[in-house]
């Protein structure tokens, strides 16, 4: 079975700082991943996602994330933070060939400081 | 091009009641699911329909039926509303191509919020 660990429910930065999102997936196979965006009282919007080849992904809006096998992680990361990023952040999963399920994490709600 | 609409926005229940939530999508996709999200649950799937004229199970189906109208459409049932299915509803789509084998990006909609009382 496949799960997703977001360490960190609310992660605070000061505007123009780094944003570093964590998630580590547990899963026999590498999975797909994905990173979802969702703004307050709005639907998910993908940001990126790792299928194959190039472990790092750019994604929308600056942010872009890592593929590390050997670590089971696809940490999320942004060099400067924006006002316009506090949202809620979700971390998913999918075997390659399965079911259609997307396995999501709990979520890390974003807050920008002034 | 709308993309993926649901509705009703909101609405409140009494436990007991039934109420069907609608999800229509113009993307020409094959695949729609339902998912529900709880606070620092994350979405957990409910049902999802591969293509038109199947429907399969999720993680949390109990208490939900669901139907594939058609291409564009797929229903979700509440028959006896209870308190445990307060949540926020979302459907999604994904065009899942034959061989493309799970990368499909998923498209969710604006989502409705059910209170049941």
């Amino acid at each position: 079975a496949q799960s997703v660990t977001q360490l960190g429910s609310h992660v605070s930065v000061s505007e123009g700082a780094l944003v570093l999102l964590r998630c580590n997936y547990s899963s026999s196979v590498p999975p797909y991943l994905f990173w979802y965006v969702q703004y307050p009282n709005q639907g998910l919007q993908l940001l990126l996602k790792y299928t194959t080849g190039a472990t790092l992904v750019k994604g929308i809006n600056g942010f872009e994330a890592e593929f590390k096998k050997s670590e089971t992680s696809f940490h999320l990361t942004k060099p400067s933070a924006h006002m316009s990023d506090a949202a809620e952040y979700f971390c998913a999963v999918r075997l390659s060939g399965s079911a259609r399920q997307l396995t999501f994490g709990s979520g890390t709600q974003l807050t920008v400081l002034p | 091009n709308a993309g993926v609409t649901q509705t009703p926005k909101f609405q409140v229940l009494k436990t007991g009641q039934s109420m069907t939530l609608q999800c229509a999508q113009d993307m020409n996709h094959n695949s729609m699911y339902w998912y529900r999200q709880d606070p620092g649950m994350g979405l957990r799937l409910i049902y999802y329909s591969a293509s038109e004229g199947t429907t399969d199970k999720g993680e949390v189906p109990n208490g939900y039926n669901v139907s594939r109208l058609n291409k564009r459409e797929f229903s979700l049932r509440l028959e006896s509303a209870a308190p445990s299915q307060t949540s926020v509803y979302f459907c999604a789509t994904s065009k899942e191509d034959t061989g493309t084998g799970g990368q499909e990006t998923q498209y969710f909609g604006p989502g409705t919020r059910l209170l049941v009382l």
